[in-house]
């Protein structure tokens, strides 16, 4: 069975410092799919970026960097220079090939950015 | 192009007491998942239709719970009688054809509060 697990339950940060959500998933298939999500306090998930298993590359976004590593099955997120509209509760999952696209979620880590 | 549409945004009901949530995906979307996420928890899905077909309801309280997506676009989710434990936010999510690795996109929630 698919599993993810976000061991970080809450991170505080000051603004302008940099932070790394950490991601750790377990799966037996060869193809899955990760994905993050920000759910902001307003409650919708908002899509952040998602990667197949034979995609080892890592990959920026302005200031969001994703780093996959195989070897270790973990799935980091980091945020540089954090803002306070960073703080939300982001959460790391999992969709393996093998018939439809269910998710499996991790418990989420709540950041915190104060000013 | 508009999002997930989800209604009411906020419900507070007695236990005993039967609510209804509808949701309307993105056009052309499809597949229709329900989710289900108690505080401090990652979403887990309740049921997925494709099309107006159910390929996944495992996890959904079938004595208690119902849904249902007629027509293949928008979905009602039923609960007759709620308790208590059922207090949680339920997230309605679209994606193009529930394929594995499809990225599902979700709407705002409904934050259900039984008392």
């Amino acid at each position: 069975a698919q599993k993810v697990t976000q061991a970080q339950t809450e991170i505080s940060v000051v603004e302008k410092e940099d932070v790394t959500l950490d991601c750790v998933y377990e799966t037996r298939d060869t193809t899955y799919y990760l994905f993050w999500y920000k759910q902001p306090p307003s409650g919708e998930l908002v899509f952040l970026i998602r990667r197949n298993s034979f995609d080892e590359q890592n990959e920026i976004s302005g200031r969001y960097s994703w780093n996959f590593q195989k070897s270790t099955s973990s799935f980091n997120f980091t945020i540089t220079a954090s803002q306070v509209v960073d703080s939300a509760v982001y959460f790391c999952a999992l969709s393996e090939a093998r018939g439809y696209s269910t998710l499996t979620f991790g418990k989420g880590t709540m950041l915190l950015v104060s000013p | 192009e508009a999002g997930v549409a989800q209604s009411p945004r906020y419900k507070i009901i007695e236990k005993r007491q039967s609510v209804a949530f509808w949701c309307n995906p993105i056009s052309g979307h499809a597949t229709l998942y329900w989710y289900q996420q108690i505080l401090g928890q990652g979403p887990k899905l309740l049921i997925q239709f494709q099309n107006n077909g159910v390929v996944d309801d495992s996890q959904l309280p079938k004595d208690r719970f119902s849904a249902e997506r007629l027509k293949g676009v928008d979905s009602t989710l039923k609960i007759q009688p709620a308790k208590l434990e059922d207090s949680a936010v339920y997230l309605c999510a679209s994606s193009g054809m529930g394929q594995s690795g499809d990225t599902q996109y979700f709407g705002p929630g409904t934050r259900l509060t039984v008392l």
